[in-house]
């Protein structure tokens, strides 16, 4: 167990709908990244919060949107979902000091787009 | 510009032997971690090991090594006694910077142990 949780483990929706994913962090992790998991893309980063504020952009899409909370949860927002959306959407989060920084990754979000 | 490479999308090792998964990277940051993950066929990703482009010496963890040429720019995963429960994806990554940034990963690498 890497001690990020995500919610939920899997979501089936149709066309044209939105959903949210939630995701929280390590105890004392401040970054949050994440990441979507594709059979044609691979594994690609969207977008990483640190301490609540944006510190980077991926390939996120605009009808994509995400934000961190002051407890350090995150949520990641998928609107008018389209079929290419169907993905592992996986949270990891770090520590900001240390010499690895090693991301540890939730359990992810497989999101089924009908 | 792929930053990751790993060319190997399946191999299959026999029970107990060493195998050798190649990775390789591409970044003109002069400061950079190279990481390994793997990925069971549950879909979780787990952390394996941790090589800094200014460490002078291979990176070990158990069973876990890695094989890092800088000049090659390589970092080749090593797994040595390989077990039933090893079979699973390899996912080489790429940080570039020594902060909290983003990573970029290969491919993958699909390992099938063989009893």
């Amino acid at each position: 167990d890497s001690g990020v949780t995500q919610t939920p483990k899997h979501l089936i929706t149709a066309t044209g709908q939105r959903v949210t994913l939630r995701c929280s962090p390590r105890s004392g992790d401040l970054s949050v990244y994440w990441y979507q998991q594709s059979l044609d893309q691979g594994l690609q980063f969207l977008i990483q919060y640190y301490n609540g504020e944006e510190r980077a952009k991926g390939n996120i899409l605009e009808r994509f949107s995400a934000q961190q909370f002051p407890d350090l949860h995150s949520e990641l927002n998928l609107s008018s979902l389209e079929l290419g959306d169907s993905a592992l959407y996986f949270c990891a989060s770090s520590v900001r000091a240390g010499p690895t920084n090693e991301q540890y990754f939730g359990p992810g979000t497989r999101l089924t787009v009908t | 510009a792929q930053k990751i490479t790993q060319t190997q999308p399946g191999m299959f090792v026999q029970e107990k032997e060493a195998v050798t998964l190649d990775c390789t990277y591409d970044t003109s940051d002069p400061s950079y971690g190279l990481f390994w993950y793997k990925q069971p066929s549950s879909g979780e990703m787990i952390f394996l090991i941790y090589q800094g482009s200014y460490d002078q010496q291979n990176a070990t963890e158990g069973r876990y090594s890695l094989n890092f040429q800088k000049a090659r720019k390589s970092a080749n995963l090593v797994i040595s006694a390989s077990q039933l429960g090893d079979s699973a994806m390899y996912f080489c990554a790429m940080r570039e910077g020594l902060g909290d940034y983003k990573l970029s990963f290969g491919a993958g690498t699909t390992v099938t142990v063989r009893a």
